[in-house]
């Protein structure tokens, strides 16, 4: 079974900074690899997606893959207060089976 | 998202039966149950694509989905345990190849 891994737990950061979140995986074999947010008492919403090693940039959204080192990662520009929730990332061998990782809590304060 | 509407919001049981409802006005082929406790990431539980279970990941019996048609989506509880405490996501794609998945509001289960 796939082990997803993220870090860091927590992070806070003033608002307009860049942030970073990181995820790991086990499987060498994964072919998709997603972003989502959940806010507080509410339900994850997929954020963006990639699945071929690179960059890819959709708004103040980055996401980095590099399944050679089994890493990928979000980045935030200009950082909002409406982006504090948890950040999951989700990684999936085939069909829609994907395994989320444990979660990183972003808070940006004004 | 009222596309994807998931009943009753929250439940509080002593060992008993009850089944949770979902259903999607999306017109997705596929049907997911995720159960995500406290502090955790949501699990994948069950998928359904197109009316046929093809994924059944390790969960007690004593849970049992049922795909009526591709709109709706149950999940049947029987004799609840305490570490059932959780919320209980009901998602849907259109399709099941890396495919953004849609969650519904999802329903809270409290066990007593």
């Amino acid at each position: 079974q796939q082990n997803v891994q993220q870090s860091p737990e927590s992070l806070i950061v003033p608002e307009g900074a860049r942030t970073s979140l990181n995820c790991t995986f086990s499987d060498s074999a994964s072919q998709y690899f997603w972003w989502y947010r959940q806010h507080s008492g509410k339900a994850p919403k997929a954020l963006m997606s990639i699945f071929s090693n690179g960059e890819k940039e959709e708004g103040r959204f980055t996401i980095h893959l590099n399944k050679a080192s089994l890493h990928f990662s979000l980045h935030i520009r200009d950082s909002q207060p409406s982006d504090s929730a948890l950040y999951l990332c989700a990684v999936g061998p085939n069909y829609n089976v994907l395994y989320f990782g444990s979660g990183t809590k972003l808070t940006v304060e004004p | 998202n009222t596309k994807i509407t998931q009943s009753p919001r929250y439940l509080i049981l002593g060992r008993a039966n009850k089944s949770l409802e979902c259903e999607q006005h999306l017109g997705h082929n596929a049907m997911y149950w995720y159960k995500q406790s406290a502090e955790k990431p949501p699990e994948l539980m069950f998928l359904y694509n197109l009316k046929q279970l093809i994924r059944n990941e390790t969960v007690p019996s004593r849970f049992i989905p049922e795909c009526p048609d591709s709109s709706k989506l149950l999940l049947h509880i029987s004799a609840v345990d305490p570490e059932d405490s959780a919320v209980y996501f009901c998602a849907s794609s259109p399709g099941t190849i890396n495919e953004r998945l849609f969650f519904g509001h999802g329903t809270k289960l409290s066990v007593l």
